[in-house]
């Protein structure tokens, strides 16, 4: 596609529930990065893929959240037994293959316009 | 772990006057990256800076990193309310795929 998508672009959920937010990267983009974004707050970092790599999770809050992604195309973000801090927009970003941080326009990230969850 | 600090974490400014944000890392970067986040819409790429003491220009938006590659500065000349948003900066620590983000500084115009 043109760009990142992101679905559901709002969703509204009961506490306790499990939800699924989904992110189609950019054709070719073999890295996908979700964030979460509280109100008024910065970018919050939580799972990176690569490839065909072992993700990194290092930035997942709880073990309520986990991410997965077949080979380089979508990726779904599962939050269960969702809380009330829970709710934040949660963005999707992707880039071309990095080897690793530095001197490529490769690292520009993509941003989707982001699921925004709520969590009543 | 990287960290990224952000000043100021917002700033009004009357249109047509200057506003600056400043960016620090607690490591070096190997890279810096800026960002632009218009009210209720997503993070922009807006340039990205690799050479110690780099400054580039894009228009009024004057982009500095650091020689120690571990600060970064935005300066807007004569603010318009075009301006208006959260600019954030990130970095690459050195042989690092994560983007480490800054809060950001949220920009308001008064017209």
């Amino acid at each position: 596609g043109a760009g990142v998508s992101q679905s559901p672009s709002n969703k509204v959920t009961e506490k306790g529930k499990d939800v699924e937010l989904r992110c189609d990267p950019i054709s070719g983009h073999t890295a996908l990065y979700w964030y979460r974004q509280r109100l008024g707050q910065g970018l919050e970092f939580l799972i990176y893929f690569q490839g065909n790599s072992a993700p990194d999770k290092s930035g997942l809050p709880s073990d309520r959240f986990s991410a997965e992604r077949t080979g380089e195309s979508v990726s779904t973000l599962t939050i269960q037994r969702t809380q009330q801090e829970d709710s934040a927009v949660y963005l999707c970003a992707s880039s071309l293959p990095i080897a690793g941080g530095g001197v490529s326009a490769k690292n520009i990230q993509y941003f989707g316009a982001g699921t925004r969850l709520s969590v009543l | 772990g990287q960290q990224v600090m952000q000043i100021p974490q917002y700033q009004h400014v009357q249109e047509g006057e200057d506003f600056t944000t400043y960016c620090n890392s607690s490591t070096t970067l190997s890279n810096i990256q800026w960002y632009k986040q218009r009210p209720g819409g997503h993070p922009v790429f807006l340039i990205q800076l690799v050479k110690s003491g780099e400054v580039k220009k894009q228009k009024r938006l004057t982009f500095q990193f650091g020689e120690a590659k571990k600060n970064s500065s935005l300066h807007i000349t004569a603010t318009q309310t075009t301006d208006v948003g959260t600019y954030f900066c990130a970095g690459h620590g050195a042989g690092s795929y994560q983007l480490t983000f800054g809060k950001g500084t949220k920009l308001s115009v008064i017209p």
